[in-house]
């Protein structure tokens, strides 16, 4: 049991270019997350996805897309990286529960756009 | 989902309780509060969640108070490897709403020798 693994840990881009950030989870969860993290503050929320064909937008979303074709992957992509979208990239997964929910993180990626 | 408040940061003796509030003075009914954990450069850890009672597991403790507007964490044992950043967050439970987590700035616990 692996939990929550995310690909790869760190990455170099050059400001235009793109790449695909890959978060994969085998607890069979329905609920995945993307969260960025800059220097010294906490996590916010890029995109959210309730179940395997569906996402939907986070609190800071511009620049980035996401999809989930199927249940255990859930795929960041930048299409055009700005210095801008330097930072530590989280992955989570959580369980849909009535009475709240742990989400489980991965161990982060981390990219820096020059 | 509610605002929190923590101090910014506390220290604590290794093998002494670690004691750390949170402020929600503004939760609403159906918000839990939750407390998440990350310690340098890795990802968030869950800790544990309440709605109204107090609640204990394997990590710690977490004590709410009866009108609900605030909380604390206690480690009770803290070691070094506790040293991390402690972020308190009140949201709506799970069920139909997705499962956001908003965090603020956090409490860094340094745990001392």
């Amino acid at each position: 049991n692996a939990g929550v693994t995310q690909t790869p840990k760190f990455r170099v881009l050059k400001t235009g270019q793109s790449m695909t950030l890959l978060c994969a989870q085998d607890m069979n969860h329905e609920y995945m997350y993307w969260y960025r993290q800059d220097p010294g503050m906490g996590l916010r929320l890029i995109h959210y996805s309730v179940g395997e064909g569906t996402t939907a937008k986070g609190e800071v979303p511009d620049g980035y897309n996401v999809s989930r074709l199927k249940k255990q992957n859930f795929l960041l992509g930048l299409e055009s990286a700005a210095p801008s979208q330097t930072s530590v990239y989280f992955c989570a997964s959580s369980y849909r529960r009535l009475a709240g929910d742990e989400q489980f993180f991965g161990p982060g990626t981390r990219l820096t756009v020059l | 989902d509610a605002k929190t408040t923590q101090p910014t940061s506390m220290d604590c003796a290794e093998g002494r309780a670690a004691n750390l509030p949170c402020n929600h003075s503004t939760i609403s009914g159906n918000e839990y509060v939750y407390w998440y954990r990350q310690i340098h450069s890795q990802g968030p850890q869950y800790i544990i969640h309440g709605l109204k009672n107090n609640e204990t597991n394997e990590m710690a403790s977490l004590i709410i108070t009866e009108d609900r507007k605030s909380s604390t964490l206690i480690l009770p044992h803290a070691t070094l490897r506790d040293t991390a950043v402690y972020y308190c967050i009140v949201r709506v439970g799970g069920g139909t709403s997705y499962g956001k987590l908003t965090f603020g700035q956090g409490t860094i616990l340094t745990v001392h020798p």
